[in-house]
C-alpha cells in the first residue's frame, strides 16, 4: 500500500469547515483513498472512502485531485466531538481489511 | 444499535495466564478481525476470519488464537500471555467479505505483569 504525508496537527474553530489535507504521490490506479478518525483511545472509525471521484456522505465531503496523488477530507460544519486524529489511507480494497495507519492529523475544534 | 462488542474493557493478567477477549457484532457482517494498536507501531492486524470457520493470519499472529464458530462472534485467545501482548486491543467487522468499511469495538486495554 502506498504511504501518505498529513499535517501532524490542526486547530479548526467549531462552525466552521475544517480541511484535512493528504499526499498520496505514489498511489496506484487500484488503490482507494480511505479516511478514519480515532477518538482517543477509542475504537478507529471509519469516514469516507473514494477512487478518483469526489465523494460525499453524511460526515464528511472527499476531493480527489485529478492525478490522484493528493486529497482532501472536508468535515463541513465542525463540532467539538469532531476533535481527534484523522487518518488518511490507501489501499487496495481486497487487502483484507488490512489497515497502515500513519501518524495522522490530530485536529482539535475550539469553541 | 448497531455495534460491534468487546469485553472486557480492561484487563490486567500475569505471564501464562490463559486468557480470552471476546467480540461479538449485530450488522451479520461476514468480516471480522483482531488488532492491535502500539504507540509508534500504528494499528497491526492479528488474525481475520471472511466467514464463519475460516480464518487467516494477519501481520502479527504469533501468540494468539481465533476462532468464527458463529457469524457474530470471533474470540481472540492468548493462551499463555506474555508482557509484549501488552497493547490496546480492537475488534472490527465489515458486512463485505474484505474488510472494505471497517466497524470498530471500543477497544481492550490489556496488560500482561
Amino acid at each position: 500500500d502506498a504511504k501518505t504525508t498529513q499535517p501532524p496537527s490542526m486547530d479548526c474553530a467549531e462552525g466552521r469547515a475544517a480541511n484535512l489535507p493528504c499526499n498520496h504521490s505514489t498511489i496506484s490506479g487500484n488503490e482507494y483513498v480511505y479516511w478514519y478518525r480515532q477518538i482517543h483511545s477509542q475504537g478507529p472509525q471509519y469516514i469516507i472512502h473514494g477512487l478518483k471521484n469526489n465523494e460525499t456522505n453524511e460526515m464528511a465531503s472527499l476531493i480527489i485531485t485529478e492525478d490522484r496523488k493528493s486529497s482532501t477530507l472536508i468535515l463541513p460544519h465542525a463540532t467539538l466531538r469532531d476533535t481527534a486524529v484523522y487518518y488518511c489511507i490507501v489501499r487496495v480494497v481486497s487487502s483484507w481489511g488490512k489497515l497502515q495507519f500513519g501518524s495522522g492529523t490530530q485536529v482539535v475544534v475550539t469553541p | 444499535e448497531a455495534q460491534v462488542t468487546q469485553n472486557p474493557r480492561y484487563l490486567i493478567t500475569v505471564t501464562g495466564k490463559k486468557l480470552t477477549v471476546t467480540c461479538s457484532q449485530n450488522m451479520n457482517h461476514e468480516y471480522m478481525s483482531w488488532y492491535r494498536q502500539d504507540p509508534g507501531l500504528g494499528l497491526r492486524q492479528i488474525y481475520y476470519s471472511m466467514n464463519v470457520e475460516v480464518t487467516d493470519k494477519g501481520d502479527v499472529p504469533e501468540g494468539y488464537k481465533v476462532s468464527r464458530k458463529e457469524k457474530r462472534n470471533f474470540p481472540l485467545i492468548l493462551e499463555s500471555p506474555s508482557p509484549n501482548q501488552t497493547s490496546l486491543y480492537f475488534c472490527a467487522s465489515s458486512l463485505d467479505r474484505v474488510g472494505e468499511k471497517l466497524f470498530f469495538g471500543s477497544g481492550t486495554q490489556l496488560s500482561v505483569l
